[in-house]
């Protein structure tokens, strides 16, 4: 079956150092994954779209890679604030019916 | 403002009784999903519509009902058959569904507890 693989314990990085955070998956070919911030209470809010054609992707502090043989995506936060902390979650593309199947998130805590 | 909102943000239920969750979007987007979230687990799809009207089931579908009757509006209503409902219940919209690299926008959540 299609599986989605996100750390699940707690990333701790000191302020200002780059944050890195891993989604594996197994059984798939996505077209394209997704990258969400998810506050504690509150619904994800989307940050980055990657294809399958595209190796990294860039916006403002974020950069998003995807590696299709490793299958693997890597997220990176440069320049770390506290205000970063949230948990992150990634979403693939299923292939058949074009529903989103997501990680169960990364807890990502900037410590000042 | 353009958004998506849901109503209530806590709800609480009696087991054996169903119960309906509000979901609003002034997005003018045509698909809406419902998800819940359990602690440790992804997204769960339960129901998704593409159009109005319309909607398919999601992987875990048993025990909840839904209708699309107004392209704003996707109410899911879970019913005394779903054994577990106690969770974080989450309404997102799209512009589109089907194969479009359409990101998500979602509501606040519904935070159900069954006593």
């Amino acid at each position: 079956s299609q599986k989605i693989e996100q750390n699940s314990e707690a990333l701790n990085i000191q302020e200002g150092k780059t944050a890195t955070l891993t989604c594996n998956y197994t059984n798939y070919s996505p077209a394209y994954l997704q990258w969400y911030r998810q506050d504690p209470g509150r619904g994800p809010v989307f940050l980055l779209l990657i294809r399958e054609n595209e190796k990294e992707k860039r916006k403002e502090r974020l950069k998003v890679t995807f590696d299709t043989t490793l299958k693997q995506s890597l997220f990176h936060i440069t320049a770390s604030q506290p205000a970063d902390s949230a948990t992150y979650l990634c979403a693939l593309r299923a292939d058949s019916n074009y529903q989103l199947i997501w990680g169960a998130g990364t807890k990502l805590i900037i410590k000042p | 403002d353009g958004g998506i909102t849901q109503s209530p943000k806590y709800l609480f239920r009696k087991e054996g009784q169903n119960v309906t969750l509000s979901c609003e979007q002034n997005l003018n987007h045509d698909a809406m999903y419902w998800y819940r979230q359990d602690p440790g687990q992804g997204l769960r799809l339960i129901y998704y519509s593409q159009i109005v009207n319309d909607f398919q089931k999601g992987d875990i579908a048993e025990g909840y009902s839904v209708s699309r009757e107004k392209k704003e509006s996707f109410p899911l209503t879970v019913t005394s058959a779903q054994k577990n409902p106690t969770a974080f219940y989450l309404c997102a919209s799209s512009l589109a569904g089907g194969i479009a690299y359409n990101e998500q926008f979602f509501g606040p959540g519904t935070r159900l507890t069954v006593l």
